[in-house]
């Protein structure tokens, strides 16, 4: 069973609010995930950290979208003005290395009103 | 681009009938690939991880990969109306970081 810890499980926000989530990830998990899912089933990665260092973002995260994995601190994805198409299921996940299993949370499902 | 899409949408089975999801994925040089499965209390779930060609079982899942006709599939052995979720295939090169997902097959099972 999954041990991914993601706060809060849902949160609403209004059209030009920031939206902050948070991410525990496994223990000794130090290659963490954010995906974005969204009402249709679409699964867009987001950004992902081996420890504190970004391995990879996608061009979205640069402008609106900030994230940070710091040393003894939940990781966290802050979305700095939210529009009404960033309402989906946040997903977090965490593995130990390269070629072991990916668990994920249970995400944190942000609507925008 | 790796795209990667399931088939069916949607499927109804009898408990203790056999279900078959399919996933294909366009880049013939993935090598790491992966069924979940999505209940909306619960989160994701892996299943099965596969990296070869062949067959791979865990329990009453088992999946086939064959990377030359791009496709991977999904059996599940007497399904349970427990087992009623989305399953989301999931592919990535194990030399990368992140997985690309297809968009879900939605298992219903009916007593």
């Amino acid at each position: 069973n999954s041990k991914v810890i993601q706060t809060p499980r849902y949160l609403v926000k209004g059209q030009g609010q920031k939206a902050k989530m948070r991410c525990i990830p496994e223990k000794g998990h130090p290659v963490v995930f954010w995906y974005q899912q969204n009402k249709n089933n679409e699964f867009k990665f987001l950004i992902n950290f081996q420890n504190q260092e970004v391995l990879q973002q996608i061009d979205m995260t640069e402008k609106r979208f900030s994230a940070e994995c710091p040393s003894n601190s939940p990781c966290s994805l802050e979305i700095q003005s939210s529009e009404a198409g960033d309402s989906a299921l946040y997903l977090c996940a965490s593995r130990q290395g390269r070629n072991t299993e990916v668990f994920f949370g249970k995400g944190t499902r942000l609507t925008v009103v | 681009q790796q795209k990667v899409q399931q088939s069916p949408e949607s499927l109804t089975v009898s408990e203790g009938a056999m279900a078959s999801l399919n996933c294909t994925f366009s880049d013939g040089t993935s090598n790491n690939f992966r069924w979940y499965r999505q209940h909306s209390a619960k989160g994701l779930e892996v299943l099965v991880s596969i990296f070869s060609d062949g067959e791979k079982e865990e329990g009453r899942f088992t999946a086939h990969l064959n990377r030359a006709n791009l496709h991977v599939s999904l059996h599940i052995r007497e399904p349970q109306p427990s087992d009623s979720a989305v399953y989301l295939c999931a592919v990535s090169m194990i030399s990368g970081t992140y997985q690309r997902f297809g968009t879900g097959t939605k298992l219903q099972v009916v007593p």
